[in-house]
């Protein structure tokens, strides 16, 4: 199984918005309503902030939401602000199995 | 609220086995869930090794599945990944997770393995 395809880094200012991109194939992301997204800090373990394409556990922002059309998922921060840079993740079910993104860079200038 | 830590041997030798072990607390085990291994190279992204149910059930990566094992320990409600063969390159931070169905709900605070003579 190959890896999802991510843009290595996106940046954008503070109270902009952005979109993290995840490509995959019809046998995982465009197979299954089970792509979820990752935020990691540096030195921590991964935080669940999408599951099941578009549901954010509680706890998350609303300022994060999810979406899928096709093979490609997307992550989208609006009204971003510096602690949402980090490394984001996506991850897809791909039967009976499970593969990540490569992962991408959010800068925030 | 569910916590994961996981333990285990911090230097492995090349071609021997990673071992790890990973507690479960604030949960049963054996709820409806499936418990994963998740690896990260140090400076690169994450891999899914597999994941287990509490009926014994796996699912590994195709490309890890030839040398790794994950089993369950009821009674003392943890799971554990076995790694053989490892080289360098199996070399990372190590975390276990709670799948309640589709995506990691929970982790651990990660642990690295690092193989090295």
């Amino acid at each position: 199984q190959s890896a999802l395809t991510q843009p290595a880094s996106v940046s954008g200012s503070p109270g902009q918005s952005i979109t993290i991109s995840c490509t995959g194939t019809s046998s995982d992301v465009g197979g299954y309503n089970y792509v979820s997204w990752y935020q990691q800090h540096p030195g921590k373990a991964p935080k669940l902030m999408i599951y099941d394409v578009s549901n954010r556990p509680s706890g998350v922002s609303n300022r994060f939401s999810g979406s899928k059309s096709g093979n490609t998922a997307s992550l989208t921060i609006s009204g971003l602000q510096a602690e949402d840079e980090a490394d984001y993740y996506c991850s897809s079910y791909t039967s009976s199995s499970k593969v990540f993104g490569g992962g991408t860079k959010l800068t925030v200038l | 609220q569910v916590q994961l830590q996981e333990s285990g041997p911090g230097l492995v030798k090349p071609s021997g086995t990673l071992s790890l072990t990973c507690a479960v607390s604030g949960g049963s085990i054996s709820s409806s869930n499936w418990w994963s291994w998740v690896r990260q190279p140090p400076g690169k992204g994450l891999e899914w090794i597999g994941e287990i149910y509490h009926s014994g059930s796996t699912n590994y990566n195709p490309s890890l599945k030839s040398r790794v094992t994950i089993s369950v320990d009821k009674s003392k409600n943890q799971f554990s990944l076995k790694l053989s063969s490892v080289t360098a390159a199996d070399t990372a931070v190590y975390y276990c997770a709670r799948d309640p169905g589709s995506s990691w709900s929970h982790w651990g605070q990660g642990t690295l393995v690092t193989v090295s003579s």
